[in-house]
């Protein structure tokens, strides 16, 4: 998907058990941003980070975690604290004025 | 709170005919908006996006029209095709937000008759 690439297309987690969605960008922009989608429903902001080194919560943060180590690089953390993680994962840069490009997304369900 | 919304779920066209779909947005503080296309399975892209001292823009077959009067958005896309049958999202970024904190509409499924 033109620079962002989300991986797995698939994935499945256990009842306590955390898992990682990969977010990679060969774009070069600075802000990075997840948001979950559930059917027939618009994105939520989960984190978003404009730098390296730097995130922030979004509407709905709590049992996610993020790390902005590299520029290229933005993993979602579901922990086994949000109890309703199955839904459609998506990243997205920022790219121009305040328009995202996204990845193709990650849809995660629960055993 | 103030959030975006769509007046229609669904929209069934024929091919060949022209396509509307509706955004309202409630927020007089947005200054950007974005028209999104999500194939099943797949992230958004990008169609078009227009700012708000603009009332009208014109891409390839699409139009985005605001009226900051009633706070309404549309997108029409002419003479549409099988391959437009997408869900459609309209999205505003709020004036002294956050740049890229869109707040998106639920979507608009749009679904073309052969």
């Amino acid at each position: 998907d033109g620079g962002i690439t989300q991986s797995p297309k698939y994935l499945f987690r256990k009842e306590g058990q955390n898992v990682t969605l990969s977010c990679e960008q060969n774009l070069n922009h600075d802000a990075m941003y997840w948001y979950r989608q559930d059917p027939g429903q618009g994105l939520r902001l989960i984190y978003y980070s404009q730098i390296v080194n730097d995130f922030q919560k979004g509407d709905i943060a709590e049992g996610y975690s993020v790390s902005r180590e590299k520029k290229e690089s933005f993993p979602l953390t579901v922990t086994s604290a949000q109890k309703n993680p199955t839904a459609f994962y998506l990243c997205a840069t920022l790219q121009g004025s305040g328009k995202l490009f996204f990845g193709s997304g990650t849809q995660l369900s629960v055993l | 709170g103030e959030s975006v919304g769509l007046h229609l779920p669904t929209l069934s066209v024929q091919e060949g005919d022209n396509s509307i779909i509706n955004c309202a947005y409630s927020n007089s503080a947005s200054d950007y908006f974005i028209w999104y296309k999500q194939e099943s399975g797949k992230g958004p892209q990008f169609i078009i996006d227009i700012r708000s001292n603009m009332d009208k823009r014109q891409g390839q077959r699409v139009t985005v029209l605001l009226n900051k009067t009633v706070k309404h958005l549309s997108l029409q896309i002419a003479a549409t095709q099988p391959g437009d049958s997408a869900v459609y999202f309209c999205a505003e970024n709020i004036a002294g937000g956050s740049q890229g904190n869109l707040i998106f509409g639920k979507g608009t499924k749009l679904s073309v008759k052969p």
